[in-house]
């Protein structure tokens, strides 16, 4: 089986630009998580969804948004960019909506560098 | 917020050594995961740790967890180069989310 997969691997923005980053779920997986990763820190959480409906938010501006597809496929936006978004975001799946009693299981992330 | 705070922030050993890392935190869990990072890459999920255990082994790491003090260490035994990484733990969140300290950077120098 597929691991999760994100899209793209690489991206590079300037300050006020839009970003829109892409992720599938392992197969039969229906929750999916967003983290964003600065560098030197730990992932720190943004959304969780779950059945196409928000079930989690973390502490991050409304420039932040996500979705997800009938096909359990996630897209997180983000708006105005700024230098601060440079990080990693990870995407991370899991079969239910089971809080961390569960192992989520990540892809290997999205490097967003902003000019 | 932080909920997990790995000790030490950074840690270097010879091939073969053991490597111990541990992590505190501050309320009360149902579990506490112990995740790897290779070279800012995904995180690879090591192993979960329910609170009515007290040790648990997976291979050569084990993990111990203490409910009463709050911690938790992982223990890597005969450690080779390939364990270079960052070492996270993580407890739960309130909204289903996981809680990850700054994590603890190994190098196993060959």
């Amino acid at each position: 089986d597929a691991g999760v997969t994100q899209s793209p691997t690489h991206l590079i923005k300037t300050r006020g630009q839009h970003v829109t980053l892409r992720c599938s779920p392992i197969s039969g997986h229906k929750s999916v998580s967003w983290y964003q990763q600065v560098l030197g820190q730990g992932p720190q959480f943004i959304f969780q969804y779950y059945e196409k409906e928000e079930r989690g938010r973390g502490n991050f501006p409304d420039r932040f948004s996500a979705r997800q597809f009938p096909n359990y496929s996630s897209e997180l936006n983000v708006n105005a960019l700024l230098l601060g978004d440079s990080a990693l975001y990870l995407c991370a799946s899991s079969r239910e909506w089971t809080g961390s009693r569960e192992t989520q299981y990540f892809g290997p992330g999205t490097r967003l560098l902003v000019l | 917020s932080q909920q997990g705070e790995e000790d030490p922030q950074a840690l270097s050993i010879q091939e073969g050594e053991n490597a111990t890392m541990n992590c505190s935190y501050k309320t009360s869990i149902n579990n506490l995961q112990w995740y790897r990072q290779n070279s800012g890459r995904g995180l690879v999920h090591l192993i979960l740790i329910r609170s009515n255990e007290r040790e648990k082994h997976s291979g050569r790491l084990r993990v111990t967890l203490d409910t009463s003090k709050k911690s938790s260490s992982l223990l890597i035994t005969a450690s080779r180069a390939a364990d270079t990484a960052s070492y996270f733990c993580a407890t739960g969140g309130s909204q289903g989310n996981l809680i990850f300290g700054k994590g603890t950077k190994l190098s196993v120098k060959p």
